[in-house]
């Protein structure tokens, strides 16, 4: 299989905190996605780092990739009960292949 | 409009019935997907349309047949399909050939009896 690896596969913390979660892919890639699922529902795309990129931010997100290790992370800061929601990074070559994700919930 | 409508939201079949899902995008965008997602699981990608072309076929079993008569519309056609299908279908577009920001659909759940 493709399919990444994302670690932790399960994560709580409490409203203000900040939340990590690390992603392992195991092929060359283009790209590196990162989106968001609320229960259920379709995918939304949070923010993309190109495989010649180290780090990116986005508002509250950042995101780092290294390539040498093929991995990358996804920090939240001052997280929120609205950020409960299940994550998965992707990895873009002619097709984008989603790891395992994490499913983070934000204790108010 | 920056979204991806899907039809319908739920569908409950047998497994001798033939239904279709339709998935619908205003934004210009040139590849269109196909994913099947099953609880706690990521999506997993079954078929691409670039420019209306079926370019990638993940190894679907025949039961499943995909159809892009324009530029707009993605269907999935749906016939004797067993108990296991049961999933979200998730539909998603993106802007070119290039595997870019991809936007999805809310997905049909579809349950087979």
């Amino acid at each position: 299989s493709q399919q990444g690896e994302e670690d932790p596969q399960a994560l709580s913390i409490q409203e203000g905190e900040n939340a990590t979660m690390n992603c392992s892919y195991k092929t060359s890639i283009n790209n590196l996605q990162w989106y968001r699922q609320n229960s259920g529902r379709g995918l939304v795309h949070l923010i993309l780092i190109r495989s010649n990129e180290r780090e990116k931010h986005s508002g509250r997100l950042r995101v780092t990739l290294d390539t040498s290790k093929k991995s990358s992370s996804l920090l939240i800061t001052a997280s929120r009960a609205a950020d409960t929601a299940s994550y998965f990074c992707g990895g873009a070559t002619n097709k984008l292949i989603f790891g395992t994700g994490t499913l983070l919930a934000v204790q108010p | 409009d920056t979204e991806v409508t899907q039809t319908p939201k739920h569908l409950v079949m047998g497994m001798t019935n033939k239904k279709s899902l339709k998935c619908e995008q205003h934004m210009g965008h040139r590849a269109m997907y196909w994913y099947k997602q099953k609880a706690k699981k990521p999506p997993e990608l079954m078929f691409v349309y670039s420019y209306e072309k079926l370019s990638i076929n993940e190894s679907v079993p025949s039961r499943f047949s995909p159809e892009c008569p324009n530029s707009s519309l993605l269907n999935l056609h749906l016939h004797a399909l067993q108990p296991e299908d049961s999933a979200l279908y998730l539909c998603a577009s993106s802007q070119g050939l290039t595997v870019d920001e991809q936007f999805f659909g809310p997905g049909t759940r579809l349950t087979v009896l």
